[in-house]
């Protein structure tokens, strides 16, 4: 099993581009969500989805659009940038009904 | 919502010593309680969980005990080893609300050999 993946691990853009964060899991599970950090701070809930076809707001969803079309799938767009969504972002996933959530690898992100 | 308090944000101990970090939470339906440790530059990882019908869960060097009725909970890392070095993550989820985790601060633990 590969895990949560995503892509890209890096990025930079420029104020006003859109884009995408990808995230996928081959793990089966029903529970995927959206983190970013900050330097030096925790992780803040962006978006999650309880099942395909399901998502709410986190904590901080403004300037963020989520789907789930699909079980193993859950992709962050990026609607307009902004300076202020420089950070790094985690994608993270567990099983129905609560436990460990698994987190991919990141994706530094850099808008300038 | 649920608000997670973390303490400290830094903590420095010498090799071999113990560690303790406590969290606080706001939601009494809060109920699984995890810890996730970061090293630099990488992804978070979970060390130990603990769910509110128990009230202390132990593995090898770490332990995590709960008090529901003062709603805080507490990472405790004996024998502490350079490779324990990290920032550690105490959270805070409730399943009735899709078992959205709240994470505190973070705790930035250096070990001194």
């Amino acid at each position: 099993n590969a895990g949560v993946t995503q892509t890209p691990k890096f990025q930079v853009l420029k104020t006003g581009q859109s884009m995408t964060l990808q995230c996928a899991q081959d793990m089966n599970h029903e529970y995927m969500s959206w983190y970013r950090q900050d330097p030096g701070m925790g992780l803040r809930l962006i978006h999650y989805s309880v099942g395909a076809g399901i998502t709410d707001q986190g904590e901080v969803p403004n300037g963020y659009n989520v789907s789930r079309s699909t079980t193993e799938d859950f992709p962050l767009r990026l609607l307009s940038a902004a300076p202020s969504q420089t950070s790094v972002y985690f994608c993270a996933s567990s099983r129905q009904g609560g436990g460990e959530q698994y987190f991919g690898p990141g994706t530094r992100l850099t808008v300038t | 919502g649920e608000n997670v308090e973390q303490h400290p944000s830094t903590l420095s101990v010498q090799e071999g010593d113990s560690a303790v970090i406590k969290c606080t939470y706001s939601d009494s339906a809060s109920n699984y309680f995890p810890w996730y440790k970061q090293e630099l530059g990488k992804r978070p990882q979970l060390i130990i969980d603990i769910r509110s019908n128990v009230g202390e869960k132990k593995d090898q060097r770490i332990a995590v005990t709960l008090n529901k009725t003062a709603k805080h909970f507490s990472l405790h890392i004996t024998e502490t080893q350079p490779e324990d070095s990290a920032v550690y993550f105490c959270a805070a989820s409730d399943k009735a609300a899709g078992n959205k985790l709240t994470f505190g601060g973070g705790t930035r633990v250096l070990v001194k050999p």
